[in-house]
């Protein structure tokens, strides 16, 4: 089954404890990013990846890291999170870019920091 | 930067047809335009995507006049279980760059 799993679900840390949310696809896409999603702001962009090693900014990168050293996997990382980071957080898989946008979303983690 | 904007919330009854719009500027020449529905704690789920003129899937049509500033989503007949939150996406492929906007989002609440 074509799927986007997502882990944690949820997640409560404290201020400044490094963390990672871990996101692995079964498809063999290429294209995948990270999104956060806030009442009233819909599903924003933080960083998307091209490909292997190639990963880029996308509105919302600031207090975020990613990488990419796996086809299948695109890890999240918080290395000092803050309560602003309090969200619910998507990852998406997609075969291309362009004219290939349908995109797979993983099941979503929500991310509480105190 | 592309940039969308959709209507924040809509009301209808079980049985009618919907069509929501997505306002949405300066998308790639070639990149084509997605929906996806959005129920509580769960992602985004595609519906349809197209480029100009019209698509018709099973479950919706879409709708992109020759200018694509605009797309609409049509739902023929909703039912209760349509009840959710859509979301247009384009791409922002200026300046070297390959992202992706959502919309604002429309909640739409279908009646008994």
């Amino acid at each position: 089954e074509a799927q986007v799993t997502q882990n944690p679900r949820y997640l409560i840390t404290v201020t400044g404890k490094k963390l990672t949310v871990t996101c692995s696809q079964n498809m063999n896409h290429e294209y995948m990013s990270w999104y956060r999603q806030d009442p009233g702001l819909g599903l924003r962009q933080i960083y998307y990846s091209m490909n292997v090693e190639v990963t880029d900014k996308g509105d919302v990168p600031e207090g975020y890291k990613v990488s990419r050293k796996e086809k299948r996997n695109f890890p999240l990382i918080l290395e000092s999170p803050s309560p602003n980071q309090t969200s619910l957080y998507f990852c998406a898989s997609t075969a291309g870019w362009g004219q290939v946008t349908e995109a797979f979303f993983g099941q979503g983690t929500r991310l509480t920091v105190v | 930067l592309a940039k969308t904007t959709q209507p924040i919330s809509m009301d209808s009854y079980e049985g009618q047809e919907v069509n929501i719009t997505c306002s949405h500027n300066n998308i790639a020449t070639n990149d084509y335009i997605t929906w996806y529905q959005q129920f509580p704690s769960q992602g985004p789920r595609f519906i349809i995507q197209g480029y100009k003129t019209k698509v018709t899937n099973e479950v919706a049509s879409l709708f992109i006049p020759a200018d694509r500033k605009s797309s609409t989503l049509s739902l023929p007949r909703v039912s209760l279980s349509d009840t959710a939150v859509y979301y247009c996406l384009v791409g922002d492929f200026t300046s070297g760059t390959y992202k992706y906007i959502f919309g604002t989002g429309t909640r739409l609440k279908v009646l008994a």
